[in-house]
């Protein structure tokens, strides 16, 4: 099964750009990255999701190299309301090879 | 509001009773997944099902299993409970079997095995 590797936690502060970046070296050909967003007590919310070189919405951008064994997920001037645990995911291609994995705990400071 | 809604919100029961949780869909959503959050494992991907039929399973217990029924909603099924299943179960859904559809998670029921 493929694995995601990211960083356990990160800190920021507010109005700062705050990137993860997450490994993903045994992606197959038809993964998708995606993105989710979680907060305690709160079911895992999509963020954003790409293939490759760049996507960006309203809430975040994800970045691709060429060979897409990692990402980038970029979240412009956060807010204290970004403190959350983040989930990279590939291994789309089947639901029984999702892996959530423990994503990374990123806390904002006034 | 994801549109996927789950029931219970909270479960307290003992050891070797069974319990059912419920999960209604995004309308319009076809498929329906459950999951599994431990304090110490992260979510655990245990099945999913596409108007009505499995389509995969993962690391799902024998003693645990689940359905969906023609209005789409789906019931998890959990017997012989151990303390180990205190969790949080999560029903998410999606549009269609393409699995790089994103999810969409209801909140979640938290069970608690005294």
């Amino acid at each position: 099964l493929a694995k995601t590797t990211q960083p356990i936690s990160m800190d920021s502060y507010e109005g700062q750009e705050v990137n993860i970046t997450c490994s993903h070296n045994n992606i197959a050909t038809n993964d998708y990255i995606t993105w989710y967003q979680q907060f305690p007590s709160q079911g895992p919310r999509f963020i954003i999701q790409g293939y490759k070189t760049k996507v960006t919405n309203e809430v975040a951008s994800l970045f691709i190299p060429a060979d897409r064994k990692s990402s980038t997920l970029s979240l412009p001037r956060v807010s204290l309301s970004d403190t959350a645990v983040y989930y990279c995911l590939s291994s789309y291609s089947s639901a029984s090879k999702i892996i959530f994995g423990s994503g990374t705990r990123l806390s904002i400071r006034p | 509001d994801s549109g996927v809604t789950q029931t219970p919100k909270h479960l307290i029961t003992a050891t070797g009773q069974r319990v059912t949780l419920r999960c209604s869909p995004r309308s319009g959503d076809l498929s329906v997944y459950w999951y599994q959050q431990s304090l110490d494992q992260g979510l655990q991907f245990l099945i999913q099902y596409y108007n009505g039929e499995e389509r995969a399973k993962g690391n799902i217990l024998e003693r645990f299993s689940a359905q969906q029924f023609p209005d789409l909603h789906s019931e998890l099924n959990l017997s012989s409970l151990e303390l180990g299943d205190s969790a949080l179960y999560f029903c998410a859904s999606s549009a269609g079997t393409g699995n790089v559809e994103p999810q969409h998670f209801g909140d979640g029921t938290r069970l608690s095995i005294l």
